[in-house]
């Protein structure tokens, strides 16, 4: 089974400082993906990021990137210049393949990033 | 392009009870999983649909079951319903049980 963590539940950063949220992960498989997605008040899951396991390189998306340590099973996304409309719930995410698909996610419990003005 | 929709927002059971959710997945998607995400918690994965089939399930009891549509909608029925069947139900929706979901906005019970 794999399992999802984060380490974090709150996190609070000034607007336009920059954040790092931490979040490792357990899984036997060599197949999986990663996620970070965000959960506003409004309580739709959006994707933020992901992150293929067999890609060395780490992902960005515009303000958003990852740090990958895939030897060390981590997983942390990092917000520059943080944005009052950037403060939600974040989730950690894992996805593995198995049985010829994908199976579901596997979340870890969340960090609430608070946006300081 | 629509994304994913449910419904309803919300809806008030009591114990005992049973209730069907509804999801349409986003345009281009054949593949719907349903989460169940407790107050303070990250999503529970219940089960994910493809070619009417349940495909994947996960650590969720007998009283939750659900069927695919042939135009790829979802629902996903709870019966015998309890007070810890309180929730937001999330659906979220892939291309081909793809690994990238897209979720919708999800719907609130709450078992009296």
């Amino acid at each position: 089974a794999q399992t999802v963590t984060q380490s974090q539940p709150e996190m609070s950063v000034q607007e336009a400082e920059t954040v790092t949220l931490s979040c490792t992960y357990d899984t036997s498989e060599s197949d999986y993906y990663l996620f970070w997605y965000k959960q506003p008040p409004s309580r739709q899951m959006i994707l933020v990021i992901r992150q293929e396991a067999y890609k060395q390189q780490n992902a960005t998306e515009n303000r958003f990137s990852v740090n990958f340590q895939k030897a060390a099973k981590s997983f942390s996304l990092k917000i520059s210049d943080s944005q009052l409309g950037d403060a939600a719930m974040y989730f950690c995410a894992c996805h593995m393949y198995s049985g010829g698909g994908a199976d579901g996610l596997t979340f870890g419990k969340g960090t609430h990033l608070i946006i300081q003005p | 392009d629509a994304g994913v929709t449910q419904s309803p927002t919300h809806l008030i059971k009591t114990r005992g009870q049973q209730v069907t959710l509804r999801c349409s997945p986003k345009s281009g998607h054949d593949t719907v999983s349903w989460y169940q995400q407790a107050l303070g918690q990250g999503p529970q994965f219940i089960f994910q649909y493809y070619e009417e089939e349940e495909r994947q399930r996960g650590n969720f009891p007998d009283r939750f079951s659900g069927h695919q549509f042939p135009n790829y909608s979802s629902e996903l029925n709870v019966n015998a319903l309890l007070l810890g069947d309180s929730a937001l139900y999330l659906c979220a929706s892939s291309f081909s049980r793809g690994e990238t979901q897209y979720f919708g906005p999800g719907t609130r019970l709450l078992v009296l």
